[in-house]
């Protein structure tokens, strides 16, 4: 079977730092993807992590433990517009299929 | 953007009654998914694609039927719609297998009532 968590809800500040975690179980694993999604609109991409390690995008990061099942995102400089949920999805046997986890609904105040 | 579009983007339909939504891209993505989205659940892939004719069942298919009759256009039909099917549906597309961005529609809201 497959397990992916994440938080549900997180609260942070304008201009602060939040990490999102996400922890995965499943077998076949290939790659974790990031979404973003804004209240009823449509995900769109963040990140793509298949290796071990940080990968810096602008005021994102995603980093990505193979052997501990786990995966952060990063947010830095936080704004209001980032008030959104953050999907963590996991790819299984490079086939591009992706199995999401529940999605962590970030709040971002002034 | 990628041009990805769905049809209808809201509807309310009777229980027994068949529905079909439709994705429609113009990019020439070879991959396309069809996922619901409900409270609790995150997104849960129905249906993908890998080419034309070339369909097969995710984790939440029952229910569900797909057709890819044209590389732009993948139609996914509740044969039978229920109330447990109401949901917010997205397509997605995708121009690589491994490690591809998946781009995704508007999303269709379907009630049934």
């Amino acid at each position: 079977g497959q397990n992916i968590d994440q938080p549900t809800e997180m609260t942070a500040t304008e201009g602060a730092i939040v990490q999102i975690n996400c922890t995965y179980q499943t077998s076949g694993f290939n790659g974790l993807f990031w979404y973003q999604q804004h209240a009823g609109e449509a995900p769109t991409f963040l990140s793509y992590n298949v290796l071990d390690g940080l990968e810096e995008k602008g005021r994102f990061s995603s980093f990505l433990s193979r052997s501990k099942g786990y995966s952060y995102l990063l947010l830095k400089e936080l704004q209001m517009k980032d008030s959104a949920s953050y999907l963590c999805a996991v790819e299984r046997n490079a086939g591009n299929m992706l199995t999401f986890g529940g999605g962590t609904r970030l709040m971002v105040k002034p | 953007d990628a041009g990805i579009t769905q049809s209808p983007r809201h509807k309310v339909t009777e229980t027994g009654t068949p529905v079909t939504l439709r994705c429609h891209q113009t990019e020439n993505h070879r991959y396309m998914y069809w996922y619901r989205q409900d409270p609790g659940h995150g997104l849960r892939l129905i249906h993908y694609s890998y080419g034309v004719k070339d369909t097969d069942k995710g984790e939440v298919s029952d229910g569900y039927s797909v057709s890819r009759s044209k590389t732009e256009d993948f139609l996914l039909t509740l044969e039978s719609a229920t109330s447990s099917q109401t949901s917010v549906y997205f397509c997605a597309i995708s121009a690589e297998l491994a490690g591809g961005e998946q781009y995704f529609g508007p999303g269709t809201r379907l009630t049934v009532t």
